[in-house]
């Protein structure tokens, strides 16, 4: 099955900076890739999701990119905020069904 | 608004007993989830079902079995906990087709003594 790595596992940023988290996948038949969200004591929430038809997508403070050939992909929160501190997790899947997750980055943004 | 409801929110099961995590979603999803989400680990897939009376395992399968009766439940058992069990559970759901979000229920700490 899908093999999912997460780096960093922790990430400690000042508010205003950048912060960027990277994940690699082994099954080169996904073709869905999420970025969820899990505040303390909360559900992991959906932030952003790329498909694999296409490379970089955009939300606000939030991006992510795909590499398909390497099998990475990353995502991308700017002007980071307090209330950006969480845990954030990537997955891979092949049209949603199984879904694989990575291990975990806790992002702390330090006032 | 999507609504993945799990039973119970903190468990407290024996050792040697057979325990049941209940998820339930109203959206009429096809795909069904159970992870288990442990520290440093990230969520582990234990089970995933596409439709009603289908299952498949996924990367921890041991020790558990699912079922799935009806289309909008979807059960974890632990067929004999062990204190290895002692996790937190999340169920999701999801359309499924073709790149779909997953909605996450709010997790059942179990622990087992």
């Amino acid at each position: 099955g899908e093999n999912v790595e997460q780096h960093p596992s922790t990430l400690s940023v000042q508010e205003g900076d950048s912060a960027v988290i990277k994940c690699t996948y082994s099954d080169s038949a996904s073709n869905y890739f999420p970025w969820y969200k899990q505040e303390l004591g909360k559900r992991p929430q959906l932030i952003i999701d790329i498909r694999s038809n296409v490379g970089e997508k955009k939300d606000q403070r939030i991006a992510v990119t795909l590499n398909k050939t390497a099998k990475h992909f990353s995502l991308h929160i700017t002007e980071t905020q307090p209330e950006d501190s969480a845990v954030y997790f990537c997955a891979a899947s092949c049209f949603g069904n199984d879904m694989r997750f990575g291990a975990g980055t806790r992002l702390t943004v330090k006032p | 608004d999507v609504k993945v409801t799990q039973s119970s929110r903190y468990l407290v099961k024996r050792t040697g007993e057979k325990v049941f995590l209940e998820c339930v979603q109203d959206m009429d999803h096809e795909n069904m989830f159970w992870y288990r989400q442990d520290p440093g680990l990230g969520l582990r897939l234990i089970y995933f079902s596409y439709d009603v009376k289908m299952k498949e395992k996924g990367d921890i399968p041991e020790g558990y079995s699912v079922s799935r009766e009806k289309k909008e439940r979807f059960s974890l058992i632990l067929e004999s906990a062990s204190t290895n069990q002692t996790s937190m559970y999340l169920c999701a759901s999801s359309t499924g087709g073709a790149n779909t979000e997953a909605f996450f229920g709010q997790g059942t700490r179990l622990t087992v003594v």
